[in-house]
């Protein structure tokens, strides 16, 4: 049953390293989205894909690229993680053409030390 | 530019009184607009959308576009209502999606 899957629940990581969060939708929807979530500011665009090996900057894309080479799969890459992206990063999928809803993955809960 | 505002960051009724959680949003042209919510320890997930006109688990919401808002509204707020609530807006054929930063709703016995 569920649609959007997130790779991790959890990751600590160092300052400095390379960090890859990845994100698999078996729904067939164009759209792909990655969102980080912080107490008090809500839920705030990274990046989001709207076609494979296509993408758009959100709000806050400083610090983060992202990867599409499928459909079914949408990459957040941290190049050098930061203490201050210590965050949930939430991914979701939508078909907005279709009137459906985005559905949304578990989470990551990353903490950069 | 899409912007959404949610005014309130915690709204705290009690059981069986109204409750109203406000969005005001932000754009020029024909917005879509939605109610997320995110109970404890679950995902995210759609609440209801305005283009649908639907009534959800006793939630409503109008798009008022003189005013740019869209409301969340329930006449009798249940303690299983307690959640995070985050209001979405899309520009109708846009691929983007973007959110409010939230309103706590807590519903005391």
């Amino acid at each position: 049953d569920v649609k959007v899957t997130q790779s991790s629940r959890y990751l600590v990581k160092r300052t400095g390293e390379k960090v890859f969060l990845e994100c698999v939708q078996d729904m067939d929807h164009e759209n792909m989205f990655w969102y980080r979530q912080d107490p008090g500011l809500g839920l705030r665009l990274i990046y989001f894909s709207y076609d494979v090996k296509m993408k758009e900057k959100g709000d806050i894309p400083e610090g983060y690229s992202v990867s599409r080479e499928k459909k079914e799969r949408f990459s957040l890459i941290l190049e050098s993680a930061s203490t201050n992206q210590t965050s949930m990063y939430l991914c979701a999928s939508w078909a907005p053409r279709g009137n459906t809803e985005a559905f949304f993955g578990q989470g990551t809960r990353l903490t950069v030390v | 530019a899409q912007r959404v505002t949610q005014p309130e960051k915690l709204l705290s009724v009690f059981k069986g009184a109204p409750v109203e959680l406000k969005c005001n949003y932000s754009y020029s042209g024909s917005p879509e607009l939605f109610w997320y919510v995110q109970y404890s320890r679950q995902r995210l997930q759609l609440l209801l959308r305005h283009i649908s006109r639907e009534s959800i688990k006793g939630f409503t919401a109008d798009l008022n576009k003189g005013e740019t808002s869209f409301h969340l509204k329930k006449p009798f707020a249940q303690e299983e209502d307690s959640a995070m609530y985050y209001c979405a807006l899309s520009s109708g054929g846009s691929e983007k999606l973007v959110f409010g930063k939230g309103t706590k709703l807590t519903v005391n016995p």
